[in-house]
Formats: C-alpha cells, structure tokens, sequence
C-alpha cells in the first residue's frame, strides 16, 4: 500500500500567518491527491481534489501543488475558524491511504 | 438537504458480525463511487473500503481483507458494510462517503460524509 507522511504533525500559528503543510507518497501518484480539514467532533471536509483544485465553497486562501510523490497545501492567511486538523489522502491506487494528519493550533 | 447517513453501529464481542447501512438522501448516489473510512476517536482517519458506481469495482484495506464485505443497492439508494470476524481493533466510527465525479471507478476524492455511526467490539 502507497505510504503518506505528512510535515510537520502539528504547528502553532497566528490569525494572518502563512502556513504549509507538506504531504509525501511512497510511490509516484500523479495527482491523485486530496486534501480535508476536519474540526474537532466535526466531520472531514473536502478542500482541494486531484492536488490543486478548490472545491466549491472553500475560500481561495486554500490552495494545493504538487505532482507524483510531493504536495503542499497552503493556507495564505490563517483565519480563526482555519484552526483544525488537516488531512492530505491519495486515491490513485487501492488501497486509497490518509496521511497521519496535521494539527494546525493557535499560538 | 443533501446527506449520507449511516446506521447499523453498535456493541458487539469480538468474533461476531455487523452490518453497517449508509442512506443517501437528498441526492442519488447511483453514478457515484462510494466508500467507508473509519477513524478511532481522537485518531486519524483510516479508509476501510470503496466500491465504484456499478459495483464492478471494489477495494478493500489491507486491515479488512477477507473480513468485511461492501455492497450498494441503486434502486434503494443505499450502500452497506459487512463486517465479519469484528477485533478490538475494529473499534471505530464509521463514515460514509461519496465519490466526487460522476461514472468513475472509485479513484476520486470524496466530496459528501456522513455523521458516522459507532461500532465498539469488545467482550
């Protein structure tokens, strides 16, 4: 099964900041990757599909890049309601596999 | 409203089986791949299985294998999970979700979740 990693498992950031959040596959997955954001007794919610592309209704501050085993989400300016958890998940293969997740807290 | 929502969760020991049932409402899943992903509380996210728009294409986690079943019936609009031989390590809830594009196989990201439903395996 293709491995994700995600970096850095969590960060601490203020309203305004620019955040990254790196996600690697174990194995080359074109650009077969989503990104969601999940909020603590909240359901995951999708933001970017096939790497880069927004979804419907997700701010613009929300962009994602990458191609093959190395993506990036970006949060341009960190809102308070942008404090979650974030989960990078490739579907190029099954088994589909989520990243261990990456914890975004106020600092 | 759109939604998925998911039932059957519950108790049971390990060894035994479950059925879990996800029902859409609100929109028609019968183009859509579907799929479940589990996740213990305070945990990430795990995807357990998905099954493509016609059920002619279904995959399973290396963690499930042999074990659980997922099946959709379009007429009822309804996907299901058979869980057999549960483990405590099965312990989780349960989500459903939807495939984003319309037609494709199972290889897309999932747009629509449910609520999930829990399942606790212990004796």
């Amino acid at each position: 099964a293709i491995q994700l990693t995600q970096s850095p498992s969590s960060l601490s950031a203020s309203v305004g900041d620019r955040v990254t959040i790196t996600c690697r596959a174990s194995q080359d997955i074109t650009s077969a990757l989503a990104w969601y954001q999940q909020k603590p007794g909240k359901v995951p919610k999708l933001l970017i599909y096939d790497a880069s592309s927004l979804e419907r209704g997700v701010p613009s501050r929300f962009s994602g890049s990458g191609s093959g085993t190395d993506f990036t989400l970006t949060i341009s300016s960190l809102q308070p309601e942008d404090f979650a958890t974030y989960y990078c998940q490739q579907f190029n293969n099954y088994p589909h596999t989520f990243g261990p997740g990456t914890k975004v807290d106020i600092k | 409203e759109v939604q998925l929502v998911e039932s059957g969760g519950g108790l049971v020991q390990p060894g035994r089986s479950l059925r879990l049932s996800c029902a859409a409402s609100g929109l028609t899943i019968d183009d859509y791949a579907m799929h479940w992903v589990r996740q213990v509380p305070g945990k990430g996210l795990e995807w357990v299985s998905g099954i493509s728009w016609n059920s002619g294409s279904r995959g399973y986690a290396d963690s499930v294998k042999g074990r659980f079943t997922i099946s959709r019936d379009n007429a009822k609009n309804s996907l299901y999970l058979q869980m057999n031989s549960l483990r405590a390590e099965d312990t989780a809830l349960y989500y459903c979700a939807k495939g984003l594009y319309s037609g494709y196989d199972g290889y897309d990201a999932f747009d629509i979740w449910g609520q999930g439903t829990m399942v606790t395996v212990s004796s």
